[in-house]
C-alpha cells in the first residue's frame, strides 16, 4: 500500500544546531516529493519539491532535501536552525501528478534558545 | 498577488447543523483540492477538482460531505448533519496545473459543539 512515514513526531533542537527531519515513502514508482511547513495558526507553505533531476534540492529559508531512491527517503535538512523555524513540518508525495497527494503525519519542531 | 482565500476562518456550530466552507483559489489555477486536518494528525485528502472533469471524491469520509466548484473558480465544501468528529481544520489548495505544487489557504477551523 502507498504510504508516507515521518518517524519522528516531535524533535527539539537548540538554536544554531543542525536539523534533519526524516521522510520515507512506499510507492510503486518514484513519486513527486514535497516538504511543507505549517507555522502555528497558519496554512501550509511549500519549502521545496523534487520532480526529477538533481537529487539534492534547495528550498526557501535555507532548507534543503535529498532524494535517495535506494532508501525511499526524502529527508529535510538545515545547517543552522533559527528560533523562527519552530513549526510543524509535513512531507508529502504525489504519484505522477498532483491529484493524489498524500501527507505524512508531520514532525513538530521545537527550537530551544 | 492574492493567494488561496478561505472563509470563514473559524466556524462554531451545533451538532446536527449543516455548514458550508468556501475556497477561492488563485486566479488561473485549474486544480483545486480540499483536505482535513484533525487535531494532532496529518492531512487527509478529501476531494480534488481539475478543470471541467468529474471530481475525484475518493477521500470523502461519508455521504454527509459534498463539494462543488463553479468552472475554475470558487469551491464550496458542505458538511450536512455535522458530528463532533467533523471538528477539524479544513484546508483548501490550488495548483496551476497537475504537475505544479499546491498553494494552500490558511484553512477554516470548524468546531462542532
Amino acid at each position: 500500500a502507498q504510504s508516507v512515514t515521518q518517524p519522528d513526531i516531535h524533535i527539539t533542537v537548540s538554536e544554531g544546531a543542525s536539523l534533519e527531519l526524516r521522510c520515507n515513502y512506499s510507492y510503486g514508482a518514484t513519486p513527486y516529493l514535497f516538504w511543507y511547513v505549517q507555522s502555528p495558526g497558519q496554512g501550509l507553505q511549500l519549502l521545496l519539491k523534487y520532480f526529477s533531476g538533481d537529487t539534492l534540492v534547495q528550498g526557501i529559508k535555507g532548507f534543503e532535501a535529498e532524494f535517495k531512491r535506494s532508501q525511499s527517503s526524502f529527508n529535510l535538512r538545515k545547517p543552522s536552525v533559527h528560533w523562527s523555524d519552530a513549526a510543524e513540518y509535513f512531507c508529502a508525495v504525489a504519484l505522477y501528478n498532483n491529484n493524489d497527494m498524500r501527507f505524512g503525519a508531520g514532525t513538530r519542531l521545537t527550537v530551544k534558545p | 498577488g492574492a493567494g488561496v482565500s478561505q472563509s470563514p476562518s473559524n466556524k462554531v456550530t451545533e451538532k446536527g447543523k449543516d455548514v458550508e466552507l468556501r475556497c477561492d483559489p488563485i486566479s488561473g489555477h485549474t486544480a483545486l483540492y480540499w483536505y482535513r486536518q484533525r487535531l494532532g494528525q496529518g492531512l487527509e485528502f478529501l476531494i480534488y477538482f481539475q478543470g471541467n472533469s468529474a471530481p475525484d471524491k475518493s477521500g470523502l469520509p461519508s455521504d454527509r460531505f459534498s463539494a462543488e466548484r463553479t468552472g475554475e473558480s470558487v469551491s464550496t465544501l458542505t458538511i450536512q448533519r455535522t458530528q463532533q468528529e467533523d471538528s477539524a481544520v479544513y484546508l483548501c489548495a490550488s495548483s496551476l496545473a497537475t504537475d505544479q505544487p499546491q498553494h494552500f489557504g490558511d484553512g477554516t477551523r470548524l468546531s462542532i459543539l
